[in-house]
């Protein structure tokens, strides 16, 4: 039930793009992202919900592709503050429950 | 801006003593997620509250873990008796979900790092 997430690390340099892909095993009700720094709490990021809407935050989007059963993460002209491990959290069943399984995280590097 | 506060911070303890992490939700917030994190599993539902009352709490071992919400601002994670394989970081999370908006963000607190000796 847990989604994969691949890579698990990329390595960039500042202003490289990079995508972040997250798939599922089972139908999707919503996708959201979340992005951890070392040593601190994860921060939300998006909600992706049925629809294949792509939703924006900064230079970071993500689609949402329902017959796939994933959910892409896309980071544009990446910045050394893009560093941190993302995770995709999925949510099978509409009913407000909230429940998320997360992903082991795709661990992202951005180097001067 | 809101937070949602963990406590301790840090807990280094021995085999078989009992531990107990605190958790401040965001004010108004009316749904309450335990999660453990290792680097082995990532992320881990333990257990989850809605208006208090618990809602799920399978991803927890019933035997020596236990949680609570004895009022609106505090909700409660125990072991007892611990184990080092319960060393990790637990993260404490609060939203507002009401079923006509759906989904809402979880917003973590900075988490409690156990280590079992």
């Amino acid at each position: 039930q847990q989604p994969v997430q691949s890579p698990q690390a990329v390595i960039l340099r500042e202003g490289e793009d990079a995508v972040i892909n997250c798939s599922s095993s089972k139908a999707l009700y919503s996708v959201h992202w979340y992005r951890q720094k070392h040593g601190e709490a994860p921060v939300f990021l998006m909600i992706l919900l049925k629809g294949g809407e792509q939703k924006g935050h900064e230079k970071i989007s993500a689609s949402f592709n329902e017959k796939k059963q994933q959910s892409s993460l896309y980071l544009t002209a990446s910045q050394l503050s893009y560093s941190g491990t993302y995770f995709c959290g999925t949510e099978i069943t509409r009913g407000g429950s909230e429940k998320l399984v997360f992903g082991k995280g795709t661990k992202l590097t951005v180097n001067p | 801006d809101a937070r949602v506060t963990q406590t301790p911070r840090h807990k280094v303890t021995e085999m078989g003593q009992e531990v107990t992490m605190r958790c401040q939700p965001i004010l108004g917030h009316n749904t309450v997620f335990w999660y453990r994190q290792t680097m082995m599993q990532g992320l881990e539902l333990l257990a989850y509250f809605r208006n208090r009352a618990p809602l799920d709490d399978s991803g927890m071992p019933k035997d020596r873990f236990s949680a609570e919400m004895p009022d609106a601002t505090l909700a409660t994670l125990k072991i007892q008796p611990s184990e080092p394989r319960d060393s990790a970081v637990y993260f404490c999370a609060s939203g507002l979900v009401r079923v006509a908006d759906g989904n809402q963000p979880q917003h973590f607190g900075d988490g409690t790092r156990l280590s079992i000796l």
